[in-house]
């Protein structure tokens, strides 16, 4: 069983829905939990943090912790053509030493 | 002003080459990353240092050497490629948050 677990999609949605990004995990030690967001042909770059259990919001993106069932998620709302790309899941129990990542999902917003 | 920078940005060699990859952040950050992107976009860590000292080396063969000269450079360099080694490597700073160079695309031909 792979430490981070996350569906590689594709996903499709159209313009202005709702949408819900998962993954699950197995080990209990992780507290740092991160959402990056990767573009064709770039780096990821960090869309979201979270330390330990709990919700957090920044503009359209909420994340959510759930330690008690092993469950990370993200919510994009009114999504845009631009988000389109490959969300990554990460999660790190060593201060940053060895992050571990998800397999990635990708989203695809049709206009 | 780029935060994490890496070159070459692409590279195309033979098996058996010996080839660098060059990293510098300008972020102040401690630590710095190599990490492996495979064609499925699976994203694993390589190693980890901080303060030049590597703290990681998530069993990569011997023949990736990284150098961190101080603190602002990583640097790996890569002995007798061989075809696996075809990926994008990507140099990141950072802890819990990570900041990402635009990626080196290595292929073996």
């Amino acid at each position: 069983q792979k430490e981070v677990e996350q569906d590689p999609g594709p996903l499709s949605v159209p313009e202005g829905a709702i949408v819900s990004l998962n993954c699950t995990y197995s080990n209990s030690a992780f507290q740092y939990f991160m959402w990056y967001r990767q573009y064709s042909r770039k780096g990821p770059e960090l869309l979201m943090y979270t330390y330990s259990s709990g919700n957090k919001e920044d503009g359209r993106f909420t994340a959510q912790v759930d330690k008690s069932s092993k469950y990370i998620s993200l919510f994009i709302r009114d999504s845009q053509p631009s988000d389109s790309a490959t969300y990554l899941c990460a999660m790190d129990g060593t201060g940053g030493f060895k992050t571990i990542f998800g397999a990635g999902t990708r989203l695809f917003v049709k206009a | 002003d780029t935060a994490v920078s890496q070159t070459p940005k692409y590279l195309v060699t033979q098996m058996g080459n010996d080839k660098s990859i060059k990293c510098e952040q300008n972020l102040g950050h401690d630590t710095m990353y190599w990490y492996k992107q495979d064609s499925k976009k699976f994203l694993k860590i390589m190693f980890s240092y901080n303060n030049k000292e590597l703290i990681i080396n998530e069993t990569v063969p011997n023949r990736f050497s990284p150098k961190s000269p101080d603190k602002a450079h990583l640097n790996l360099h890569i002995n007798s490629l061989e075809l696996g080694d075809s990926a994008v490597y990507f140099c990141a700073s950072g802890q819990e948050t990570q900041y990402f160079g635009p990626g080196t695309r290595l292929l073996v031909l």
